[in-house]
Parts: C-alpha cells; structure tokens; sequence
C-alpha cells in the first residue's frame, strides 16, 4: 500500500524552531516529487512547495520562499518541512503528498497540526 | 501566478440531485493539468479528477471533469449521502502550484 506518515502534532512557541517529517513507503520515493501543503484553521489549501527526492531539486511558492526549508533523505525514504523561527500565523495543519508523473497529489499524509502560541 | 476562482462558495443540495461546480483560471493552464480534491471535515484531500477529465483511482463514475483552458467544471451525476464535502481545483501547469477556495457542497 502507497502511503505517506506525517509526523505528530506539535505546539512551539514564536521563535522556536521546528522540523516536521513525512515518510513514504509502498512506491519508488526517489521517483515522485513529494508537496507541502498548508491549511490555516477553517480556511483552503495553500501549496507551500514541493521536493524531488531523487535530487533534492526544490521548488517553493513565493509566498513561502525564505520563510520555510524543504529537504529530504532519501535513504529513509522522509521528506521534511522545517521553520527556523516560528510565528503564531504559522499556526495551520500541515499536508504532505505525493505527485502523480505530473504534479497533481495522488496520495496524501494525515497532516500534522502545528500550534504556536505564547 | 494563475488565480482559481471557484463558484459558487457554497451549495446546499439533497442527496440525489447533480451538481456542477466551476473553478475559473485567470490565465490559461498549462495542458490543462487541473485537478480537482475532495476534502471532508478532518481528513486530509483526496484526489479525484486529474489533467482536467481523467478519475483518479478508485473514484466512482458518478464524479466527471470537463474544461479547457480557462474555465474547468467538476460534475457529480447524482448526490450521494458521501459526497456532502467541499472541493478544491488545483492547477498544476505552471509554478507557483494554485489552488482554488473551494466550494462548500452542503445538505439543503
């Protein structure tokens, strides 16, 4: 069974760093691109940006250039999606998935609720 | 980056009835990669329709997508009890990746 496992949900407070995982398993992780998602409580889906694990080649939308980190090892078959500083606007669930052989998400991760707060 | 509007915001509906939903691009997508999700209160997106009009795996035929260009239409034949959801477009033929608002489909 193809399917991504997002790590657990996590409450940080601003300024504090956080890393969150996805880890892939039942396909060829190196083959597929994997995305991140974000959804802000009651609101849509917002693509943060996406990763080719065979490379590592990263793409990231405008709106989150500089403001988060992609990456992946491909050895244990993981993506992540790491803040250096957060904000309590970082405050949102979370979604990993995976492309299709275009970039439409085909199977997605649970999600992993972050919360910030003071 | 290419803007998706979806309308209408919300649709109450009954179970049995059909339902169309539209999802507009401000510019033309690219060889019509434009999907189309369906997400219900805590659960994650699930893919439905892909390059515009081909049902992703395990989506019943009573779930159709049609469009070109600017203006995409998801179709479901006949309201099941399931389907009260909302659902996202998505146009992935160009970078930045968009998606729509999302219509909301509710019980009438």
């Amino acid at each position: 069974e193809v399917q991504l496992v997002q790590s657990g949900a996590e409450v940080k407070k601003p300024g504090e760093s956080l890393k969150i995982s996805c880890k892939g398993s039942g396909y060829s992780f190196t083959t597929y691109w994997i995305g991140w998602v974000r959804q802000m409580p009651g609101k849509g889906l917002e693509w943060m940006g996406i990763i080719y694990p065979g490379d590592s080649e990263t793409r990231y939308s405008p709106s989150f250039q500089g403001q988060v980190t992609i990456s992946a090892d491909k050895s244990i078959s993981t993506a992540y999606l790491q803040w250096n500083s957060l904000k309590a606007s970082d405050t949102a669930m979370y979604y990993c998935a995976k492309t299709r052989s275009s970039w439409a998400f085909d199977i997605w991760g649970q999600g992993t609720m972050v919360t910030v707060s003071s | 980056e290419i803007v998706l509007t979806q309308s209408p915001g919300t649709l109450p509906l009954s179970p049995g009835e059909r339902v169309t939903l539209s999802c507009r691009a401000g510019q033309s997508v690219s060889s019509n990669y434009l999907a189309w999700y369906q997400q219900k209160p805590g659960q994650a997106p699930r893919l439905l329709i892909y390059g515009a009009s081909n049902r992703a795996t395990g989506i019943p035929d009573r779930f159709s997508g049609s469009g070109s260009g600017t203006d995409f239409t998801l179709t479901i034949s006949r309201l099941e009890p399931e389907d009260f959801a909302v659902y996202y477009c998505q146009q992935y033929g160009s970078s930045p990746l968009t998606f729509g608002g999302g219509t909301k489909v509710e019980i009438k």
